[in-house]
């Protein structure tokens, strides 16, 4: 069975600090995907970033930036000089092979952080 | 402008009565779900589909139903079987292959609010 863990409930930080929401994962599978979506108030699912398990590379977009590593089954994602528009929930999730993930590679979200940018 | 849309945003329910949330999506999409959300929990898979008039069982699928007529299309429908159909509820879509045969994102409507009269 797959699982993803966001330890962190809830954040809050003050505008222009650095923030790290931590993501760990369960998974048997050799192939699989990862993904960061940003939920706002208004409720929409936002898709941020996927990584695959073969490109352990970390990435950069802009204030975004995500550290994947797979000896510690961890995808962390860092808001740098946050700001009060990122205030969201954030969901980190797994899509695994086919085997466990099925044809559809339905997703297995976690929990969520709630994070708080306070002027 | 391609994106998937969800109605209504806010849907009451009486007791013993069966609503349909509708989910339309212009983005030549396969592969569509529904998902039901908690307040301060995961998104749970209800449903999905990756053609139409075909469609699986997902992890809570006890007390809805939903059809895939059309490829654009993807209804649910919260019987009344359902005791607790209070929450929000997602609908996304998905290309079932990308140009390198990635697994490709799912993309997501804005949600339906339903509650209990």
């Amino acid at each position: 069975a797959q699982k993803v863990t966001q330890a962190q409930t809830e954040i809050s930080v003050v505008e222009k600090e650095d923030v790290t929401l931590d993501c760990v994962y369960e998974t048997r599978d050799t192939t699989y995907y990862l993904f960061w979506y940003k939920q706002p108030p208004s409720g929409e699912l936002v898709f941020l970033i996927r990584r695959n398990s073969f490109d352990e590379q970390n990435e950069i977009s802009g204030r975004y930036s995500w550290n994947f590593q797979k000896s510690t089954s961890s995808f962390n994602f860092t808001i740098t000089a946050s700001q009060v528009v990122d205030s969201a929930v954030y969901f980190c999730a797994l899509s695994g092979g086919v085997i466990s993930s099925g044809s559809a590679r339905q997703l297995t979200f976690g929990s969520g952080t709630q994070l708080t940018v306070l002027p | 402008d391609g994106g998937i849309t969800q109605s209504p945003k806010y849907l009451f329910r009486k007791e013993g009565q069966n609503v349909t949330l509708s989910c339309e999506q212009n983005l030549n999409h396969d592969a569509m779900y529904w998902y039901r959300q908690d307040p301060g929990q995961g998104l749970r898979l209800i449903y999905y589909s990756q053609i139409v008039n075909d469609f699986q069982k997902g992890d809570i699928a006890e007390g809805y139903s939903v059809s895939r007529e059309k490829k654009e299309s993807f209804p649910l429908t919260v019987t009344s079987a359902q005791k607790n159909p209070t929450a929000f509820y997602l609908c996304a879509s998905r290309a079932l292959q990308g140009s390198k045969g990635d697994n490709q994102p799912q993309h997501f409507g804005d949600g339906t609010r339903l509650s209990i009269l």
